[in-house]
């Protein structure tokens, strides 16, 4: 079964600190993908990357990056120089199995408050 | 406008009440879905249309009722509510029924039963 775990629940850094969100997958399935999302106080899920399991190299977007690593079933989220409007909550999220269509598998999220 | 829109943003309705939420996308995408958001959970999946035709339906009790007249147009339908329903309710689409497509979502509905 697939199964994804944000162990942080909620992290709270000082404005311009590096901060780095975890999110572990649990899935059997050779072919799967990754996402993660952002929901700030509005509400609305903000799609931020997809990342296929073929596709281990690492990405970075602005301040964002992305270190994917098949071996230990992770898919970490780093912030670098975190701004106030980085707050919000982020969530992991896998896609679900062969027969499952775009079903997607959450992870709790991780609420992190930037503070200035 | 763009993106994935809901009508209402917030509703307060008693258990008794008959309420409809709204989803609309401008993405020309060919699959939506209902997701229940409430405190302290994941988001749950609901309900899932492919082509106007429902494609999951995740144990949803019958007191939520879905509809998609077409591609583009998401509406779920609430009667006699329990207060237990209070939650976030987001609509969301993607290209197609498919697991590597991306979904996007709506703002949300903010739900609360009395």
């Amino acid at each position: 079964a697939q199964k994804v775990t944000q162990a942080q629940t909620e992290i709270s850094v000082v404005e311009k600190e590096d901060v780095t969100l975890d999110c572990v997958y649990e899935t059997r399935d050779t072919t799967y993908y990754l996402f993660w999302y952002k929901q700030p106080p509005s509400g609305e899920l903000v799609f931020l990357i997809r990342r296929n399991s073929f596709d281990e190299q690492n990405e970075i977007s602005g301040r964002y990056s992305w270190n994917f690593q098949k071996s230990t079933s992770s898919f970490n989220f780093t912030i670098t120089a975190s701004q106030v409007v980085d707050s919000a909550v982020y969530f992991c999220a896998l896609s679900g199995g062969d027969n499952q269509g775009g079903k997607l598998i959450f992870g709790q999220g991780t609420e992190l408050s930037v503070k200035p | 406008e763009t993106g994935v829109t809901q009508t209402p943003r917030h509703l307060v309705m008693g258990m008794t009440n008959k309420k409809s939420l709204k989803c609309e996308q401008h993405l020309g995408h060919n699959a939506m879905y209902w997701y229940k958001q409430s405190a302290k959970k994941p988001l749950e999946l609901m309900f899932v249309y492919s082509l106007e035709e429902r494609v999951e339906n995740n144990s949803v009790p019958s007191r939520f009722s879905p509809e998609c007249p077409n591609s583009s147009h998401l509406f779920l339908h609430l009667h006699t509510l329990q207060p237990e329903d209070s939650a976030l309710y987001l609509c969301a689409s993607s290209r197609t029924w498919r697991r590597q497509e991306t979904q996007y979502f709506g703002p949300g509905t903010r739900l609360l039963v009395l």
